[in-house]
């Protein structure tokens, strides 16, 4: 069964520090795609970044960057030089397209507060 | 251009009424999905649709929720008879095609609370 997990309830650092977000996957599938989803106040999901699983090539944009490893079936997510504007929770989703159900599974989402 | 939008944005109903709660994806994305995000919880699938198939309705909580999408486009989510349990933020999202391989853009959600 596919099954995402984010153990970081909740994560406090002081801005400019660096944080890493932890993602855990299950699936059966060879083929699925990884995703992050910021949700800020405001309450609107953003998307971040996507990954498929014959990609492990990590990827860096500005001061965020990503960590596919399918040995330990992790996916994090690394925060450089962290900002208040990064306050929001972090969600991983899991979308498996071999099996054809075309569902994403998420995660239930690391609340990041960065203190100025 | 237009990002997916829900109306309304609040809705506070009694216990036992019936709530509709609409979702107008971006023009052009075949995929469709709901979502429901309680307070501190992550988003539990509901449904999607995709073009003209059979929606998956496997997330659906019980037989008092029921979704439709006409026209391939706007979506109405139905709950009858709600409870205050279903009380929850609602999410929308569209994607261009389905098949798990592009991002799906979010509305701002209706926020639903059951008196």
């Amino acid at each position: 069964a596919q099954k995402v997990t984010q153990a970081q309830t909740e994560i406090s650092v002081v801005e400019k520090e660096d944080v890493t977000l932890d993602c855990v996957y299950e699936t059966r599938d060879t083929t699925y795609y990884l995703f992050w989803y910021k949700q800020p106040p405001s309450g609107e999901l953003v998307f971040l970044i996507r990954r498929n699983s014959f990609d492990e090539q990590n990827e860096i944009s500005g001061r965020y960057s990503w960590n596919f490893q399918k040995s330990t079936s992790s996916f994090n997510f690394t925060i450089t030089a962290s900002q208040v504007v990064d306050s929001a929770v972090y969600f991983c989703a899991l979308s498996e397209v071999g099996s054809g159900t075309y569902k994403y599974i998420f995660g239930t989402g690391t609340r990041l507060k960065v203190l100025a | 251009g237009a990002g997916v939008s829900q109306s309304p944005s609040n809705k506070v109903t009694e216990k036992g009424k019936d709530v509709e709660l609409r979702c107008d994806p971006i023009s052009g994305h075949t995929a469709l999905y709901w979502y429901r995000q309680s307070l501190g919880q992550g988003l539990e699938f509901l449904i999607y649709f995709q073009g003209n198939s059979a929606p998956d309705k496997s997330g659906l909580p019980s037989d008092r929720f029921s979704a439709e999408r006409t026209g391939g486009s706007v979506s109405t989510l139905t709950i009858q008879r709600t409870q205050q349990e279903d009380s929850a933020v609602y999410l929308c999202a569209s994607s261009l095609w389905l098949a798990g391989e592009t991002e799906q853009f979010f509305g701002p959600g209706t926020r639903l609370t059951v008196l």
